[in-house]
């Protein structure tokens, strides 16, 4: 069974960066499929951050992109995403979720429960 | 960027009664790359449907998608206790994905 498990910082400062990492397990990342963040403002819609090919290519939301890193650690079976110059709009919760399939072009089948981050200084 | 609208907003519908919900793209969304997705409160979203009308793996069959080009449909036929929740459409045909407001189905 296919697990994705976010982890980092509950609260951020104005203006700093925000690293959270998504660990999988039951399946192993470097073998195939896109790899995404996914957001959620409280009481909002979601919102595509990027995505990730299991090869190390990346994808972006271009409202996002000048300020978003995504990146895989295939040894520790981790992707992860930094997210620089924080405000009070990135108050979020942040969801990796997994592509259902090795397609660029593919919905998103496994989630996390997904991580709420506060921007407050 | 292709705009996702949602309609209705909410609906107050009995279990045992039928739900339609609906999805307009402002562009064609490609090869009806279109998706449906559950989610209830403190719970990420789960894949229901995905190509407008293919069930994800364990998905009952009371739900079901339609439309091509911009207009799509979510169609549950028997409310259920367990399906009162908030359903989203994404289109991933284009970049970026993008996901509709959200229609809320609320029990009457």
């Amino acid at each position: 069974q296919v697990q994705l498990q976010e982890s980092g910082p509950g609260l951020v400062k104005p203006s700093e960066t925000l690293s959270l990492t998504c660990t999988v397990s039951g399946y192993s990342i470097s073998s195939d499929y896109y790899w995404g963040w996914i957001r959620q403002p409280p009481g909002k819609g979601l919102e595509w951050i990027g995505s990730i090919y299991h090869s190390g290519s990346t994808y972006y939301n271009p409202s996002l992109k000048s300020r978003v890193t995504i990146s895989v650690d295939t040894s520790k079976n981790q992707f992860s995403l930094k997210l620089n110059s924080l405000t009070a709009a990135d108050a979020a919760v942040y969801y990796c979720a997994r592509g259902k399939s090795g397609s660029y072009h593919t919905p998103f089948d496994y989630w996390g429960q997904g991580t709420l981050v506060t921007v407050s200084s | 960027e292709i705009v996702l609208t949602q309609s209705p907003g909410s609906l107050s519908l009995s279990p045992g009664e039928r739900a339609t919900l609906s999805c307009r793209a402002s562009q064609s969304v490609s090869s009806s790359y279109l998706a449906w997705y559950q989610q209830k409160p403190g719970q990420a979203p789960r894949l229901l449907i995905y190509g407008a009308s293919s069930r994800a793996t364990g998905i009952p069959d009371r739900f079901s998608g339609s439309g091509s080009g911009t207009d799509f449909t979510l169609t549950i036929t028997r409310l259920e206790p367990e399906d009162f929740a908030v359903y989203y459409c994404q289109q991933y045909g284009s970049s970026p994905w993008t996901f509709g407001q959200g229609t809320k189905v609320e029990i009457k």
